[in-house]
């Protein structure tokens, strides 16, 4: 079956702009994850969702982000007036309803690069 | 405090040899789960293999197996008969069963197999 989508998978920007980021998840995944991963560095946690619900957005690094879900399945993650230390890899992670133990799938990624 | 702990930023092994790769981990959960995943150049996380709390065997999946030792909170990844695709990023993380479960990921270690 399809993975987790991601679009685009490379996006250059200049500083200052806006740009939002796609996240499709596997079908009949709940809960859908945001996680940021600067060159050479781990995974940064940024917000996750259950639903169309976001219980923990602890992770986002300023007011500039902010990520919306919609009909518990596409995400999109906005970041405004964008800086150059926003310049990473954006990933995006599913996972199934049920035990709350269980591996994250992951997409590929969208490399975004602030000019 | 930092909840995983990946001490080895880089490994080098011969190909055939087995590596091991060493992961600690920080928790008042009961129930937990652990993960391993591998991170190519290519950028895409892959799920490798998952230790739950209250499993008394150690897991395996192919030529990987991890050692969990549940008193040391360790659960150190093996990987036998290296292979030169065996080469990438690996990242252990875990997932706590209270609250919202997110995955938590340390740093990571950089593993090269070299001919």
């Amino acid at each position: 079956g399809a993975g987790v989508s991601q679009s685009p998978s490379n996006k250059v920007t200049e500083k200052g702009k806006d740009v939002e980021l796609r996240c499709d998840p596997i079908s009949g995944h709940t809960a859908l994850y945001w996680y940021r991963q600067s060159l050479g560095q781990g995974l940064e946690f940024l917000i996750y969702f259950q639903g169309n619900s976001a219980p923990d957005k602890s992770g986002l690094p300023s007011d500039r982000f902010s990520a919306e879900r919609t009909g518990g399945s596409v995400s999109t993650l906005t970041i405004q007036r964008t800086q150059q230390e926003d310049s990473a890899v954006y990933l995006c992670a599913s996972s199934p309803p049920g035990p709350a133990i269980s591996p994250l799938h992951f997409g590929n990624g969208t490399r975004l690069t602030v000019t | 405090a930092q909840k995983i702990t990946q001490t080895q930023p880089g490994m080098f092994v011969q190909e055939k040899e087995a590596v091991t790769l060493d992961c600690t981990y920080d928790t008042s959960d009961q129930s937990y789960g652990l993960f391993w995943y591998k991170q190519p150049s290519s950028g895409e996380m892959i799920f490798l293999i998952y230790q739950g709390s209250y499993d008394e065997q150690n897991a395996t999946e192919g030529r990987y197996s991890l050692n969990f030792q549940k008193a040391r909170k360790s659960a150190n990844l093996v990987i036998s008969a290296s292979q030169l695709g065996d080469s990438a990023m690996y990242f252990c993380a875990m997932r706590e069963s209270s609250g919202y479960s997110t995955l938590t990921f340390g740093k990571g270690t950089m593993l090269l197999v070299s001919p």
